[in-house]
């Protein structure tokens, strides 16, 4: 069975550092690209990060790009996403997610429960 | 960089009526294109992929349709489980994870 679990998240001010982790199990983790998708309250899914199953090849959403980071350490099975400069609208659960093929042009097949992040003073 | 565009973004049916979501994007998709369900509280879960492959475990009441630009989700007929919001995604072109906005299907 195919388990994601989250952590990391909490309440952090407007400019604060965070990062997060996802540890994964159930699979072959290096064979797998992984992604963050992140969902304010209230709102829609969005996609955040993707990262390839080697590492190789990383993606970030323009509304993050140069702020957050993803990366991955196929050894301990782990994602993270290192997160900076945080501002209110990064207030929001952040799911990890498996996709369906080793690059990021891949549907999610799984998903993890979630883990929230609060920016706010 | 391309969007998805989801329509209605509520629809009110009753249980045991047919439902009908739509999802247009911005340009060609070709079939990448997965449909998701979100229970309240919940994580979303795999429905549809492929525009019309069922993902293991998904009843035969769901069902994808459409290629390129235009795809439908039809439920035949809604237990009181499937009122969810229902989203879309392409995995095709760039941002390689795009969603729409979201389908709630709610009680009428």
């Amino acid at each position: 069975e195919v388990l994601l679990l989250e952590s990391g998240g909490d309440l952090v001010q407007p400019g604060g550092s965070l990062r997060l982790s996802c540890a994964a199990s159930g699979f072959t983790f290096s064979s797998y690209a992984m992604s963050w998708v992140r969902q304010a309250p209230g709102k829609g899914l969005e996609w955040v990060s993707g990262i390839s199953g080697s590492g190789g090849n990383t993606y970030h959403a323009d509304s993050v790009k140069g702020r957050v980071t993803i990366s991955r350490d196929n050894s301990k099975n782990t994602l993270y996403l290192q997160m900076n400069s945080l501002r209110a609208e990064d207030t929001a659960v952040y799911y990890c997610a498996k996709l369906s093929g080793s690059t990021s042009y891949s549907r999610v097949d799984n998903w993890g429960q979630g883990t929230l992040v609060t920016v706010s003073s | 960089e391309i969007v998805m565009t989801q329509s209605p973004a509520t629809l009110s049916v009753s249980p045991g009526e047919r439902a009908t979501l739509s999802c247009r994007a911005s340009q060609s998709v070709t079939s990448n294109l997965a449909w998701y369900q979100q229970r309240p509280g919940q994580a979303p879960r795999l429905l549809i992929y492929g525009a019309s492959t069922r993902a293991t475990g998904i009843p035969a009441r769901f069902s994808g349709s459409g290629s390129g630009t235009e795809f439908t989700l039809t439920i035949s007929s809604l237990q009181s489980e499937d009122f969810a919001v229902y989203y879309c995604q392409q995995y095709n072109n760039w941002p390689p994870g795009t969603f729409g906005q979201g389908t709630q299907v709610e009680i009428k």
